[in-house]
């Protein structure tokens, strides 16, 4: 595997559901993040990681929740989600410190 | 609150013109600027990063930077059917690793 990898890529969940998403970063990076993409607006940051700690919190609803458990893995869990939650979620990486950043494929979520 | 604006399009050019895309952004203090390809279905590949005024050449790409002006400009050379894409612009502003990206615009390449 190279660059960044997602899964799954894509989700179908009901709103009284839990999953979770997995991103993996084969880059030797050691910053994270978690974007949404929605339809007709910009891409939003949700979370920061930087060497496994939590750098920036998006004031984003407590339905989800991220887990950094090392500089290569970044989890996102989901629960008890809303419809207005369907979205593209994307992952990226960078270097520590570094700006420029390299995204996953993302997952395509929808919720029910 | 942060901007970062760019023309939703679609731009349409010719292939073997030059695209022009245009971004505009409301902090000041922004440092750094890059953007973004996105092809349809796909996620965002960086393809160009500047930080000084002036201009930043990689192949057939140009980025132009104004800080003065708040605003910064992709040039395509040679404009190619697989350029098609939405182009985001992104501007860091020195916090947290934050970017705050554009809405993109769509610029589509006719053969």
């Amino acid at each position: 595997e190279t660059g960044v990898t997602q899964t799954p890529r894509h989700l179908v969940m009901g709103m009284t559901n839990k999953k979770s998403l997995k991103c993996e970063q084969h880059l030797g990076h050691n910053a994270m993040y978690w974007y949404k993409q929605s339809a007709k607006k910009p891409l939003e940051l949700m979370f920061v990681y930087s060497l496994e700690e939590r750098v920036e919190n998006n004031s984003v609803p407590s339905r989800f929740s991220p887990e950094c458990p090392n500089s290569s893995h970044l989890f996102l869990h989901l629960h008890t989600l809303q419809p207005e939650d369907s979205a593209l979620y994307l992952c990226a990486s960078s270097k520590a410190g570094g700006l420029e950043q390299y995204f996953g494929p993302g997952t395509r979520l929808t919720v029910t | 609150q942060k901007e970062v604006e760019q023309n939703s399009g679609p731009l349409s050019v010719p292939e073997g013109a030059i695209a022009s895309l245009n971004c505009t952004y409301s902090d000041r203090v922004s440092q750094s600027f890059f953007w973004y390809r996105q092809y349809s279905g796909k996620s965002p590949e960086l393809i160009m990063s500047i930080y000084s005024n002036g201009d930043k050449e990689d192949g057939r790409f140009t980025a132009q930077l104004n800080k003065a002006s708040q605003y910064v400009s992709l040039l395509i050379r040679d404009s190619q059917p697989s350029d098609s894409a939405t182009y985001l612009c992104a501007v860091y502003g020195g916090s947290n690793y934050k970017l705050t990206f554009g809405k993109g615009t769509l610029l589509t390449v006719n053969p």
